[in-house]
């Protein structure tokens, strides 16, 4: 079946640095979202993304949705110490629309 | 008030018994999963119900069956549990328009399966 493959697996940086992160896909994928998981909780939309090319912020998270669609990336800038947690990258796409597929996760550790 | 409640939380039980996990939405979506998360924390979808109607069946074993009793509760009974059945399952729900799906999911807290 469809997958993503989501890198890096983990990344352990100082407060203050930025991250980024992305998601590559050999299928075309009509949805792309970020989520994020906290411990002992379950994910939490970040950004949705619909359409090729789109760039969607929301606070210091900026997403994109690949030309080609099969590839999305998500950043982080200035960093602290709650953004913490683990990313998936999450997708659907056109002929298995309502079914979400997951990237592995990036976990984040942030050292204050 | 939770949007999407799971219980029980914690589930600890032995090899060859049955067990049920329960989840209840009150955000009025018509869509609800299961998700189930393994111990490398990927996450991949069981099973999906729009309107008590199983849409979704992604090759579970059929000792697991989800039942909706309505709209907003999703259950998931599981039958002589195997070791490999140990892991996070996560039910989620979603609203879905009449341009397609949104792919947003609500997600709730998760339930922890331990089978010794």
């Amino acid at each position: 079946g469809q997958q993503l493959n989501q890198s890096p697996q983990s990344m352990f940086i100082q407060e203050g640095e930025d991250v980024s992160m992305n998601c590559t896909s050999s299928s075309i994928f009509n949805t792309w979202l970020w989520y994020k998981q906290d411990p002992g909780e379950g994910p939490v939309l970040l950004i949705a993304l619909y359409k090729a090319g789109e760039l969607t912020s929301n606070g210091r998270l900026t997403a994109q949705f690949g030309i080609t669609r099969k590839d999305s990336f998500l950043n982080i800038s200035a960093s602290i110490p709650s953004d913490v947690g683990i990313y998936f990258c999450a997708g659907q796409t056109p002929s298995n629309t309502g079914k979400l597929i997951f990237g592995q996760g990036t976990t984040l550790q942030v050292k204050p | 008030d939770t949007a999407v409640s799971q219980t029980p939380k914690y589930l600890v039980t032995q090899m060859g018994n049955d067990k049920s996990i329960k989840c209840e939405q009150n955000l009025g979506h018509d869509t609800m999963y299961w998700y189930k998360q393994d111990s490398k924390k990927f996450l991949k979808i069981m099973f999906s119900y729009n309107n008590k109607e199983l849409i979704i069946n992604e090759t579970v074993p059929n000792r697991f069956s989800p039942k909706s009793p309505d709209k907003a509760h999703l259950n998931l009974h599981i039958n002589s549990l195997e070791l490999g059945d140990s892991a996070v399952y996560f039910c989620a729900s979603s609203q879905e328009g009449l341009a397609g799906v949104s792919g947003e999911l609500f997600f709730g807290e998760g339930s922890r399966l331990t089978v010794l």
